[in-house]
């Protein structure tokens, strides 16, 4: 079985500032790890995505998440941050097979002017 | 046109009544989800077609039943909805090899009153 746990259900930065949003897996087999950005009244859109290979993944709109095995962990990380990365943001794990998605409860992100 | 389109977006109905909601994608992929969103939830996985004649229950299929009418089309139905299935539900697909990098409908707001 595999799970998600998404430190911080709200967070807030204000403008400029780096962003850090927190993702720690559970997985039996080597995972997949992917964030998701949803908008308000939109669905969910992938940000970026790690399968095997480089453990430095960059994705779009400057958002990059780095997989440590070691700590189970796949940070989201930006800079700095602008206004127009209010939204919500979900961290989701699969065992690259199936493909079925388990996801995070989520984070939403607030940027303060 | 959207790769992945769910109709109605919005809908109100009764405790009881019978309804369907519809999935339909341009992508060309097998493979559709069924999830729905719940505050402080995230996303759960209601059902999965790999394939026309492949249909699975995933984690809370409890209540509701699928058909894939083609490989471009999977509808969600509540034979008798409850209050508790109010939520945001969401159509997804995915192509083979991706590991779970899905494309999302815009999603479909159901309240059961």
């Amino acid at each position: 079985a595999q799970s998600v746990t998404q430190l911080g259900s709200h967070v807030s930065v204000s403008e400029g500032a780096l962003v850090l949003l927190r993702c720690n897996y559970s997985s039996s087999v080597p995972p997949y790890l992917f964030w998701y950005v949803q908008y308000p009244n939109q669905g969910l859109q992938l940000l970026l995505k790690y399968t095997t290979g480089a453990t430095l993944v960059k994705g779009i709109n400057g958002f990059e998440a780095e997989f440590k095995k070691s700590e189970t962990s796949f940070h989201l990380t930006k800079p700095s941050a602008h206004m127009s990365d209010a939204a919500e943001y979900f961290c989701a794990v699969s065992d690259g097979r199936s493909e079925k998605l388990t996801f995070g409860t989520g984070t939403r992100l607030t940027i303060i002017p | 046109d959207a790769d992945v389109t769910q109709t109605p977006r919005n809908r109100i109905t009764k405790t009881g009544k019978r309804i369907m909601l519809e999935c339909s994608q341009t992508k060309g992929h097998d493979r559709m989800y069924w999830y729905r969103q719940d505050p402080g939830l995230g996303l759960r996985l209601i059902y999965y077609s790999f394939d026309v004649k492949d249909i699975n229950k995933g984690e809370i299929s409890d209540g509701y039943s699928v058909s894939r009418q083609a490989q471009a089309k999977f509808s969600l139905s509540l034979e008798s909805a409850i209050p508790n299935q109010t939520a945001l539900y969401f159509c997804a697909t995915s192509d083979p090899g991706q590991g779970g990098g899905y494309t999302f409908g815009s999603g479909t707001r159901l309240t059961v009153v």
